[in-house]
């Protein structure tokens, strides 16, 4: 089946450290993003890419790297500059936008927590 | 600047009762799309449904519906005879002819047997 996987499910990350998030599709979307969710708040755009090894800046992202080396994979460091990295974080696919906007295609998303 | 607005936080009604979640958006773009998303306790995001702001026209899906009002800048989403798994946060997003999503904050709808 296709989809959009993210792994793992539940991290933890210790004082200093970066921890990367994968996340992997094999629906042949161009376009990835990564969001963080918050409790009681909206998705926040963090990074997206339309084209492997391009990628552009969202609303929130300081502290936070990505790369888009293969189009089926656009994995999410969290780097040890982000202060406040406990969320819930969600990435997501759609085809290239056109015209019309794309709906897009949503993992099951990794909770991270600090220990 | 996009905004979008839910001002439900959260609704519990019982089961087959309607419930209509309220949204509203502000851009000041001619173009745009609309979207409503389910997220089950699971955790992923299930689109439901885009509209386009050239198409005002209501639609029915089963026992969704969705009423599209450029006056007020609404687009509200009715479910009809709620069933328990109903039970989600759902939320309403816009976008004007780029990549970015701009999500409000969701409702989370409990729905009682």
């Amino acid at each position: 089946d296709g989809g959009i996987t993210q792994s793992p499910k539940y991290l933890f990350r210790k004082e200093g450290q970066n921890v990367t998030l994968s996340c992997e599709q094999n629906l042949n979307h161009d376009a990835m993003y990564w969001y963080r969710q918050d409790p009681g708040q909206g998705l926040r755009l963090i990074y997206y890419s339309q084209i492997v090894n391009d990628f552009q800046k969202g609303d929130i992202a300081e502290g936070y790297s990505v790369s888009r080396e293969k189009k089926e994979s656009f994995p999410l460091t969290v780097t040890s500059a982000q202060k406040n990295p406990t969320a819930f974080y969600l990435c997501a696919s759609s085809k290239r936008s056109g015209p019309y906007n794309q709906p897009q295609h949503f993992g099951d998303g990794t909770r991270l927590s600090i220990l | 600047a996009q905004k979008v607005t839910q001002a439900q936080t959260e609704i519990s009604v019982v089961e087959k009762e309607d419930v209509t979640l309220d949204c509203v958006y502000e851009t000041r773009d001619t173009t745009y799309y609309l979207f409503w998303y389910k997220q089950p306790p699971s955790g992923e995001l299930v689109f439901l449904i885009r509209r386009n702001s050239f198409d005002e026209q209501n639609e029915i899906s089963g026992r969704y519906s969705w009423n599209f009002q450029k006056s007020t800048s609404s687009f509200n989403f009715t479910i009809t005879a709620s069933q328990v798994v109903d039970s989600a946060v759902y939320f309403c997003a816009l976008s004007s002819n780029d990549y970015k999503l701009s999500f409000g904050a969701g409702t989370t709808v409990t729905v009682r047997a």
